[in-house]
């Protein structure tokens, strides 16, 4: 029984490139949820999907960041053109669909970013 | 605006003794509380949850406890072990449909043999 897989673990960018994170939730969960944390920080919230939707991006930096899960296919986090400050990890989470009870998030192990 | 708020950067106890972790939040609609506990270069693991509608819930050697007049709740571990050192999150899940959770900034525990 896999839990939150993520890849690649570790990725290095220099600056201007692109960066794509994978995550494949749990099975049976419907529900992706991304997560960034930089150094010394608690991790903050950046956009929940379900399968085809966007569902919260309040947590989106407005320009470069893009969110995606697919029909098939695991969730991607997009960064385009990457700057020293996206050097973080980004953990991805996931639940399964709420039925009238809180669902507890699991997480994956994370995509440790740094731009060079 | 830290809605959750873990006051104490890291806590160093001996193996054996009790372990407690507090956390404060500001938000009076939090009505679910999760312990997230992390080690080094992994993923948080899910470790005990409370509904407000509880003042205390255990699980092992684990246990969390809610004052929600104080808007307080900490996590007791006893007995503490080795093992358990790693960081600790507290966090929230936010109202109004989207469940996103809102954490803490984390205590380093430190068991010392």
């Amino acid at each position: 029984n896999a839990g939150v897989m993520q890849n690649p673990r570790h990725l290095v960018r220099r600056r201007g490139q692109e960066a794509r994170l994978r995550c494949s939730p749990m099975k049976g969960h419907s529900h992706v949820y991304w997560y960034r944390q930089l150094p010394e920080e608690g991790l903050k919230f950046m956009v929940y999907l379900q399968k085809e939707n966007i569902i919260d991006e309040s947590g989106m930096p407005k320009e470069r960041f893009s969110a995606e899960f697919p029909k098939e296919g695991p969730s991607i986090l997009r960064i385009q053109q990457v700057v020293r400050g996206d050097s973080a990890a980004y953990f991805c989470a996931s639940s399964p669909l709420a039925r009238g009870r809180r669902e507890t998030q699991y997480f994956g192990p994370g995509t440790r970013l740094l731009v060079l | 605006d830290q809605q959750v708020k873990q006051n104490s950067p890291s806590l160093s106890v001996q193996e054996g003794r009790i372990s407690i972790l507090n956390c404060d939040y500001t938000n009076s609609m939090f009505d679910y509380f999760l312990w997230y506990k992390k080690y080094p270069a992994e993923g948080p693991t899910f470790l005990i949850s409370i509904s407000s509608i509880k003042d205390k819930n255990e699980d092992g050697r684990f246990t969390v406890f809610l004052n929600k007049s104080a808007k307080h709740l900490s996590l007791h571990i006893v007995p503490s072990q080795p093992g358990d050192s790693a960081v600790y999150f507290c966090a929230a899940p936010t109202q109004g449909g989207s469940e996103k959770l809102v954490f803490g900034k984390g205590t380093k525990l430190t068991v010392n043999p």
